[in-house]
């Protein structure tokens, strides 16, 4: 693989259930990201990570955790969905905070 | 609360003309900037950084950065119809104590044959 690749595509999902969107890149960047992306709001930071071992929480964290266990993998859980998560989700990379960001392809998850 | 302004358009352009897309941004000690393409139905592709106030060409976009004016901009010579995209402009930010990029919501261009 080269790059960033993420998992699943898309995903339609039953309101209460538990859902882990995977992200893994290839490039050793230091710090990954999070976003979602929703019509008229732009992109939005969920969580960040700036080197393997450390998260933190960024512009809408609340329903969604993550874990960063190595420096390619950082999976965004969400625990309990509800329709408001309902949006498209990419995961990003960089060399290091504040450095250039690249994108993953995304995952589309509908929460119904 | 750190912003990055950006008219959402759509900007329409003829094939060949010169498109410019600008982007204002409120936080002072910001010191990188990005332009980023976003296809429909895609994810954000980088195309342009400029750390540097003036011109930084690459083939045929060119980014602008004045700082004393909060202000960046990307130009696109000669556009052509698969330039037609929407352009987010991304500032390096500090918030609550963690460094990120704050996205504009991007402008929508559509270049015409």
């Amino acid at each position: 693989i080269a790059g960033i690749t993420q998992a699943p595509t898309s995903q339609i999902l039953a309101a209460g259930r538990r859902m882990t969107l995977r992200c893994t890149q290839d490039m050793r960047h230091n710090a990954m990201y999070w976003y979602r992306q929703d019509l008229g709001l732009g992109l939005r930071l969920i969580h960040y990570s700036n080197t393997a071992g450390t998260t933190g929480k960024g512009e809408v964290p609340d329903g969604y955790s993550v874990s960063r266990a190595n420096t390619d993998d950082f999976p965004l859980t969400l625990a309990s969905a509800v329709p408001s998560q309902t949006s498209v989700y990419f995961c990003a990379s960089s060399p290091d905070r504040g450095y250039e960001q690249y994108f993953g392809p995304g995952t589309r998850l509908t929460v119904t | 609360q750190k912003e990055v302004e950006q008219n959402s358009g759509p900007l329409s352009v003829p094939e060949g003309a010169i498109a410019s897309l600008n982007c204002t941004y409120s936080d002072r000690g910001s010191q990188s900037f990005f332009w980023y393409r976003q296809y429909s139905g895609k994810s954000p592709e980088l195309i342009m950084f400029i750390y540097s106030n003036g011109d930084k060409e690459d083939g045929r976009f060119t980014a602008q950065l004045n700082k004393a004016s909060q202000y960046v901009s990307l130009l696109i010579r000669d556009s052509q119809p698969s330039d037609s995209a929407t352009y987010l402009c991304a500032v390096n930010s500090i918030r609550s104590g963690y460094s990120t990029l704050t996205f504009g919501k991007g402008t929508m261009l559509l270049v015409s044959p």
